[in-house]
């Protein structure tokens, strides 16, 4: 089945400090969600890429597609202690069916020392 | 998200009994969705709804069963719970009618299984 891998599992960073998280699938994806999960809380919808290559700001957020649509990442800059929680990306295969549901890499845990 | 609510928030029971944990919804969203989440796993779809009467299994379903009563309310059930079912459950819905179907997650169950 499909499988999303997502690198590293843990990253303790200085805050200020730059932060990447990256997400491997084994199949072409139609498109890939992103999520934050806060300590102690729920997943929470970040964004949506679907266009190969695309680019996506959100402040201090970049999120990239790759342009095979096989990869994406999630870059913070300047970390502060609210970047605070795990990061996940979903990747969803197709249009239809099975093929329709949300597949969820493993997750980097993020903490940030202020 | 407030508008997705699970019971109980937290249970703790013994291998071999039934348990069954609800999620209701007041978004109106056709599509719902139970996952696990244990450390280091991320999170792992259990089974999927996407109307009233259509049930999907998801990468987990052994051990497993979910009835979808209506729209608005989705349950799972461990028919003869065991301690590797310990874990933290997420309900989640979506609108099949966006463009980028986020889930909306609630609050989650946290399961121990003695």
């Amino acid at each position: 089945g499909q499988q999303v891998m997502q690198i590293p599992q843990y990253q303790h960073v200085q805050e200020g400090e730059d932060f990447t998280t990256y997400c491997n699938s084994s199949t072409t994806l139609s498109n890939i969600q992103w999520y934050k999960q806060r300590p102690g809380g729920h997943p929470v919808f970040l964004i949506q890429l679907v266009k190969s290559g695309e680019v996506k700001k959100q402040k201090r957020l970049t999120f990239q597609f790759g342009e095979a649509k096989k990869n994406s990442s999630l870059h913070i800059t300047a970390t502060q202690t609210t970047d605070v929680g795990t990061y996940f990306c979903a990747g969803r295969r197709g249009s239809g069916g099975s093929n329709y549901k949300l597949t969820f890499g493993k997750g980097t845990l993020l903490t940030v020392n202020p | 998200d407030a508008d997705v609510t699970q019971t109980p928030r937290n249970r703790i029971t013994k291998t071999g009994k039934r348990i069954m944990l609800e999620c209701s919804q007041t978004k109106g969203h056709d599509r719902m969705y139970w996952y696990r989440q244990d450390p280091g796993l991320g999170l792992r779809l259990i089974y999927y709804s996407f109307d009233v009467k259509d049930i999907n299994k998801g990468e987990i379903s052994d051990g497993y069963s979910v009835s979808r009563q209506a729209q608005a309310k989705f349950s799972l059930s461990l028919e003869s719970a065991i301690p590797n079912q310990t874990a933290l459950y997420f309900c989640a819905t979506s609108d099949s009618g966006t463009a980028n179907e986020k889930l909306f997650f609630g609050s989650g169950t946290q399961l121990s299984v003695l």
